[in-house]
């Protein structure tokens, strides 16, 4: 049964940073999935990557499988970038089915 | 784009009432999933659905829960008699065999 961690819980930037969010996970995976959550709950999905790098406008996202590690990144960051960040892998392993999600890295950027 | 579509987007009710969340998932999804997050929490998955039936659910899917599929387009999610702690937001994906894609969510109150 995964297990997923993030790092950090909390984070505050100044407008313009680059930042850095971590996922780690204990079972091994094809997929695993980065979401944003903005404070009225709502989630968006920002990514599904096997392998590698995905980028989308000013958001990467990074995986090694071998690390069972993964990194969401965002340049230039921008206070409307403040939500929560959060990671997903499936609960069993592989890359479908259910998700188990980390707790969220809460990104708050100040102007 | 299709998105999946969930109603009501807030929803309150009084303890012991049966509630029915509603969920339009993307046609020709086959595989549908409900999760939870209550309130200062991490989302949780409490069901899967695939070909007309539950393929695989969690402990918090106790016989207060059910799911179906009414008309082959929405996805219901009853709790048959509210309690405080079921007060959550609840989102519903459906997946098409490679990516998860989520709902809104509806906020559920139970007062």
């Amino acid at each position: 049964k995964n297990e997923v961690e993030q790092s950090p819980q909390n984070l505050t930037a100044q407008e313009g940073e680059f930042i850095t969010i971590n996922c780690s996970y204990s079972v091994g995976i094809s997929a695993l999935h980065w979401l944003q959550q903005h404070p009225g709950g709502g989630i968006v999905s920002l990514f599904m990557l096997s392998s590698g790098k995905k980028k989308h406008g000013r958001l990467i996202a990074t995986i090694n499988i071998q690390e069972k590690h993964s990194s969401l990144h965002i340049t230039a960051s921008h206070p409307r970038d403040s939500a929560v960040y959060i990671c997903a892998a499936p609960l069993l392993g592989g890359s479908q089915g259910n998700l188990i999600f980390g707790k969220g890295t809460k990104l708050s950027v100040k102007p | 784009e299709p998105e999946v579509t969930q109603t009501p987007s807030h929803q309150v009710t009084q303890m012991g009432q049966e509630v029915i969340l509603r969920c339009v998932p993307i046609s020709n999804h086959l595989y549908f999933y409900w999760y939870r997050q209550i309130l200062g929490q991490k989302v949780e998955f409490l069901v899967s659905f695939y070909n007309n039936e539950i393929s695989e659910k969690s402990e918090i899917f106790d016989d207060q829960f059910s799911v179906e599929r009414p008309d082959g387009s929405n996805f219901t999610l009853k709790i048959r008699s509210t309690k405080l702690e079921d007060s959550a937001m609840y989102f519903c994906a459906s997946e098409d065999s490679y990516e998860q894609y989520f709902g809104p969510g509806t906020r559920l109150t139970v007062t």
